[in-house]
């Protein structure tokens, strides 16, 4: 079954880590560039991070509210991608999903986690 | 950064309804949109991809179009499973973005 389990998520005091995880099976995943995007509690979607594969020497972008606090990689050997949170702040509490983008040209999310929540609070 | 800018933000509308969704950028996309729907507590599922190519599985009663600014999304013959929240994005360059969703409620 192609699919991507999200998980690692928790409650986190504010200035903390997580590590979060993505398992994906069904598909090759090396073929594909991987995001993280999350959405805070009653809010809408906000892209995270994007890692690409290594055709593209495993380049990454991320958004400027985590940039120099979040560390987006993957594993193509173990089919998974994570992203290291850290310096974690009260504003980052939302269920965090991977993603699959399409194609590297048409870059649109086809497959999604079921999502991880991660709440920073003290 | 581009903005996307949906509306409605919410609408109401009943079964057997067709209704329609706005998405416009804040520049020029080309067809670079994609549309999503969300139920609560579940992830995003993709309807549309490049404007208005319709993701497989997904049935014909979505459809997508326009270029460069302005886009739609049109639901024909709505049903209950229809009612949700739906979101455009925006793949042309970086950041992503998301509008802010469209509340589809049943009337």
């Amino acid at each position: 079954e192609v699919q991507l389990v999200d998980s690692g998520g928790g409650l986190v005091q504010p200035g903390g880590s997580l590590r979060l995880s993505c398992a994906a099976s069904g598909f090759t995943f090396s073929d594909h560039y991987m995001d993280w995007v999350r959405q805070a509690p009653g809010k809408g979607l906000e892209w995270v991070a994007r890692t690409r594969g290594k055709a593209n020497r495993y380049t990454t972008e991320y958004a400027a509210s985590v940039r120099g606090r979040f560390t987006i990689s993957r594993d193509d050997s173990k089919n998974s991608l994570y992203l290291q949170m850290n310096s974690l702040k009260i504003e980052d509490t939302a269920v965090y999903y991977c993603a699959r983008v399409f194609s590297s040209a048409i870059r649109y999310f086809d497959l999604w986690g079921r999502g991880t929540l991660v709440t920073v609070s003290s | 950064d581009i903005q996307v800018t949906q509306s409605p933000s919410s609408l109401s509308a009943s079964v057997g309804d067709r209704v329609t969704i706005t998405c416009r950028a804040s520049q020029d996309i080309n067809n670079f949109l994609a549309w999503f729907q969300q139920k609560p507590g579940k992830a995003p599922k993709p309807l549309i991809y490049a404007a208005s190519s319709l993701q497989s599985g997904v049935p014909s009663k979505f459809s997508g179009s326009g270029s460069g600014t302005d886009f739609t999304l049109t639901i024909s013959s709505l049903q209950p499973e229809d009612f949700a929240t739906y979101y455009c994005q925006q793949y042309k360059s970086y950041p992503v973005t998301f509008g802010q969703g469209t509340r589809l409620e049943i009337k």
